[in-house]
């Protein structure tokens, strides 16, 4: 069954620190990875994926296959990156690549 | 140009009562997807279209449940009979084509069963 983790419900961090958000999953097959965050009233948006390397307002995420992990990362936090994340594997079967979410990271950088 | 619409935005349902939510996906995009997300959980995937076609819905709970697209433009999300435990956000994402394409998500239908 596919699975993902995120194993932190609730993350807090100063402004300034570095904020890793984890991500584990269990997949069969290769997956596309993505995080996906929605800030306060607005609608779940795709930060950044995988296939892409890119890095998304300082974000950046590390595939690491050995340990099915695709963690987060951001050197510096900033208060307007508040918001909840969510990790979401997909993969391209039946021409739908529908993503299995986890249960995400509401992450707080406190000023 | 608009994003993907929902409507309603809320709805408050009495158990046993049929619903339809509607989704209005990005204009020209092929693909649409119906997520459901229960409180203090991520969404999770009920059905998927491509154009008219239902291609999966694997994820849908039960045969109370149904969803279409005729025209390959606007999906109804009908559910029977509707149970307190049918109460979440149901989200709609529409994408232009194939997985590495960004999917666009729609502010979601706040359901309440009472």
């Amino acid at each position: 069954a596919q699975r993902v983790t995120q194993p932190e419900k609730l993350l807090s961090v100063f402004k300034g620190a570095p904020v890793e958000l984890k991500c584990n999953y269990s997949y069969s097959g290769s997956p596309e990875l993505f995080w996906y965050v929605q800030y306060s009233r607005q609608r779940l948006q795709l930060l950044l994926r995988h296939i892409s390397r890119e890095s998304i307002k300082g974000f950046t995420a590390d595939l690491n296959k050995g340990e099915t992990s695709f963690h987060l990362k951001k050197p510096f936090a900033q208060e307007e990156d508040s918001a909840m994340y969510y990790c979401a594997p997909a993969v391209n079967n039946t021409n739908a690549g529908k993503s299995t979410f986890g249960d995400g990271t509401t992450l707080t950088v406190k000023p | 140009g608009a994003g993907v619409s929902q409507s309603p935005r809320y709805k408050v349902a009495k158990r046993g009562q049929d619903v339809a939510l509607r989704c209005d996906p990005i204009s020209g995009h092929v693909s649409l997807f119906w997520y459901q997300q229960a409180l203090g959980q991520g969404p999770e995937f009920l059905t998927y279209f491509q154009n008219e076609a239902q291609l999966d819905k694997s994820g849908l709970p039960s045969d109370r449940f149904f969803a279409e697209r005729p025209e390959g433009s606007v999906s109804t999300l009908k559910i029977q009979r509707t149970q307190q435990e049918d109460s979440a956000v149901y989200l709609c994402a529409s994408r232009y084509g194939t997985l590495e394409e960004t999917q666009y998500f729609g502010p979601g239908t706040r359901l309440l069963v009472l």
